[in-house]
């Protein structure tokens, strides 16, 4: 079957950095995607890789090891706005998108 | 302004009703979606389509019906064989590569 993992919940602190990981096992790849996700809002796109290493974009970071089945999302200086749901979703050999069930980040001050 | 419009974001309907969500983007995207998000899971895809006049099931389309008579409109009908069609419900629609999803605001249908 196919399946992401990642975390449920994480805890982190205004200025600091966190790291949200995702592990997946699919047919076929064809890409990761990450998303933001605030409550009762829908997704909004942060970051898509399907080569492996480290893509950044700003504060936020994503990184790929397509050998391991496994992601990162790497958040920096992080501010109150930045609590959310963080979606992994990987696009699958017919270009379907396999979800994960998210993990809510929550910034404490 | 390009966007998925999603219409209305509160839903409320009686248990054996049929309910229609509608779906309309003007970013001339071919392909569109329908998920349906339950609390602490991830999103799940009922239906899609990539073309106009086609559609295909997705993951869990039993209770759930589509058209796509227009490229911009893809609206879902929950039926009352759905047992459990309280939900999240999201529309997207994607032009190609690299396949980035653009999703509504989302219609939230209580069924009592």
């Amino acid at each position: 079957g196919q399946n992401i993992d990642q975390p449920t919940e994480m805890t982190a602190t205004e200025g600091a950095i966190v790291q949200i990981n995702c592990t997946y096992q699919t047919s076929g790849f064809n890409g990761l995607f990450w998303y933001q996700q605030h409550a009762g809002e829908a997704p909004t796109f942060l970051s898509y890789n399907v080569l492996d290493g480290l893509e950044e974009k700003g504060r936020f970071s994503s990184f790929l090891s397509r050998s391991k089945g496994y992601s990162y999302l790497l958040l920096k200086e992080l501010q109150m706005k930045d609590s959310a749901s963080y979606l992994c979703a990987v696009m699958d050999s017919n270009y379907q998108l396999i979800w994960g069930a998210g993990t809510k980040l929550i910034i404490k001050p | 302004d390009g966007g998925i419009t999603q219409s209305p974001k509160y839903l409320f309907r009686k248990e054996g009703q049929n309910v229609t969500l509608s779906c309309e983007q003007n970013l001339n995207h071919d392909a569109m979606y329908w998920y349906r998000q339950d609390p602490g899971q991830g999103l799940r895809l009922i239906y899609y389509s990539q073309i106009v006049n086609d559609f295909q099931k997705g993951d869990i389309a039993e209770g759930y019906s589509v058209s796509r008579e227009k490229k911009e409109s893809f609206p879902l009908t929950v039926t009352s064989a759905q047992k459990n069609p309280t939900a999240f419900y999201l529309c997207a629609s994607t032009a190609g590569e690299p396949y980035e999803q653009y999703f509504g605001p989302g219609t939230r249908l209580t069924v009592t």
